[in-house]
């Protein structure tokens, strides 16, 4: 079993719905939470970055982070078609001795005008 | 500021040649990991080094090597080659270690191996 889960998709939505990207693990280590939005033939990009459980909004990204479930969450509002694109979660903790960044599969999101 | 640059962007091997990838990070990173990424398996990560040592390695054999250089520079070798190996290789830079710092992603060496 992976220690991070997320359904590859691909999710497909028309331009101005609301996007639900979500992830679970199972490592309790895990401290910082994260949402890398990775295009096309480039590297991944840090969108969204926490640590505690809560929500934290910016613009029109807002993440989740419930520990007691070990489960986050991104929600995309009045998404565009500039939002398709990969979405990565990403967790850091210790894990064999050091702390590292542990990263989903992805989920390949298409915003149709 | 420059941004994370990676060489080769592409290239072609045969099965049993090696390949060394090359990272340059932002100024002022020490912090180097290598990151595997493949469609089935997502991105897999491969060491990171920081100030010219390995601070951790993921699971991968001893074909996979690594080293940082004094100016944080890093590359990573890849020896006797397999079709498996054929993967996007993505280096990030960050100012602290341990992933507890931002990320910054190059955009890759993708590596054909036939």
């Amino acid at each position: 079993q992976k220690e991070v889960e997320q359904d590859p998709g691909p999710l497909s939505v028309p331009e101005g719905a609301i996007v639900s990207l979500n992830c679970t693990y199972s490592n309790s280590a895990f401290q910082y939470f994260m949402w890398y939005r990775q295009y096309s033939r480039k590297g991944p990009e840090l969108l969204m970055y926490t640590y505690s459980s809560g929500n934290k909004e910016d613009g029109r990204f807002t993440a989740q982070v419930d520990k007691s479930s070990k489960y986050i969450s991104l929600f995309i509002r009045d998404s565009q078609p500039s939002d398709s694109a990969t979405y990565l979660c990403a967790m850091t903790g210790r894990t064999g001795g050091y702390q590292k960044v542990t990263f989903g599969t992805g989920t390949k999101l298409q915003v149709i005008p | 500021k420059a941004g994370v640059t990676q060489t080769p962007r592409y290239l072609i091997k045969t099965r049993g040649q090696q390949v060394t990838l090359s990272c340059s990070p932002i100024s002022g990173h020490r912090s180097v990991s290598w990151y595997q990424q493949t469609p089935g398996q997502g991105l897999q990560f491969l060491f990171e080094y920081f100030s010219e040592t390995q601070r951790n390695k993921g699971n991968f054999p001893g074909r996979f090597s690594g080293r940082q250089f004094s100016n944080s520079r890093s590359e990573m070798n890849v020896s006797t080659l397999e079709l498996g190996d054929s993967a996007l290789y993505l280096c990030a830079s960050s100012y602290l270690t341990g992933g507890t710092g931002e990320l910054f992603f190059g955009e890759g060496s993708r590596l054909t191996v036939l």
